[in-house]
């Protein structure tokens, strides 16, 4: 079945390396977004992609880095790991940014551990 | 600036009671309302939006303009309806993009 992947799905790390969360989808959307899900924050919004060659910051960008060379694969680095990004990591596709859209679909998050 | 509000972190409520999940909101233009619910080792998915003015496993919910609310009604609660419930914003201010609450956990005991 198609869909959205993330992978690692768990990783440890320790401050200061870096570290590259994958997510591939097969529905050939435009737009992709990566979240990050914390405790009292919700979701927030760290950077998103209209189409390839084409990314955009949210709302708490700093310490990371998106990339989308291909409209399937939106990596998200974190260039060097702090422990306040500590996070579970949501990927999500959405085939048009409308207001007659607003259906993410999202990958099964990555959960990860800054030591 | 643009906010969704959610207000409560935890609402426990027994099997068969009725159900509100509060969403206030601050936008300046004409936003579009939706909620999603994260099961228990499920995605993260969209529940209902407001345009469509459905009614979605017996949830419901209205926008009400003049108090900037989106609150998520159903008027009895099941077990199987536990789970984190978001509130979230979209609209041309914010590109499009989708601005979510805190998340509400809903508790529904037996």
């Amino acid at each position: 079945d198609a869909g959205i992947t993330q992978s690692p799905r768990y990783k440890i790390t320790e401050t200061g390396r870096q570290v590259t969360l994958m997510c591939h989808q097969t529905w050939s959307h435009s737009y992709m977004f990566w979240y990050r899900q914390d405790l009292g924050h919700g979701l927030r919004l760290i950077y998103y992609s209209a189409a390839a060659d084409i990314t955009d910051k949210g709302e708490v960008p700093d310490g990371y880095v998106v990339s989308r060379s291909k409209t399937e694969n939106f990596p998200l680095t974190l260039e060097s790991a702090t422990r306040s990004q500590t996070s579970v990591y949501f990927c999500a596709s959405s085939r048009i940014m409308t207001e007659y859209t607003g259906e993410l679909f999202f990958g099964e998050g990555s959960r990860l551990t800054v030591l | 600036a643009q906010r969704v509000t959610q207000p409560e972190k935890l609402l426990s409520v027994f099997k068969g009671a009725p159900v509100e999940l509060k969403c206030n909101y601050s936008y300046s233009g004409s936003p579009e309302l939706f909620w999603y619910v994260q099961y228990s080792r499920q995605r993260l998915q969209l529940l209902l939006r407001h345009i469509s003015r459905e009614s979605i496993k017996g949830f419901t919910a209205d926008l009400n303009k003049g108090e900037t609310s989106f609150h998520l009604k159903k008027p009895f609660a099941q077990e199987e309806d536990s789970a984190m419930y978001y509130c979230a914003l979209s609209g041309m201010d914010s590109s499009y993009k989708l601005i979510f609450g805190s998340g509400t956990r809903l508790l529904v005991r037996p």
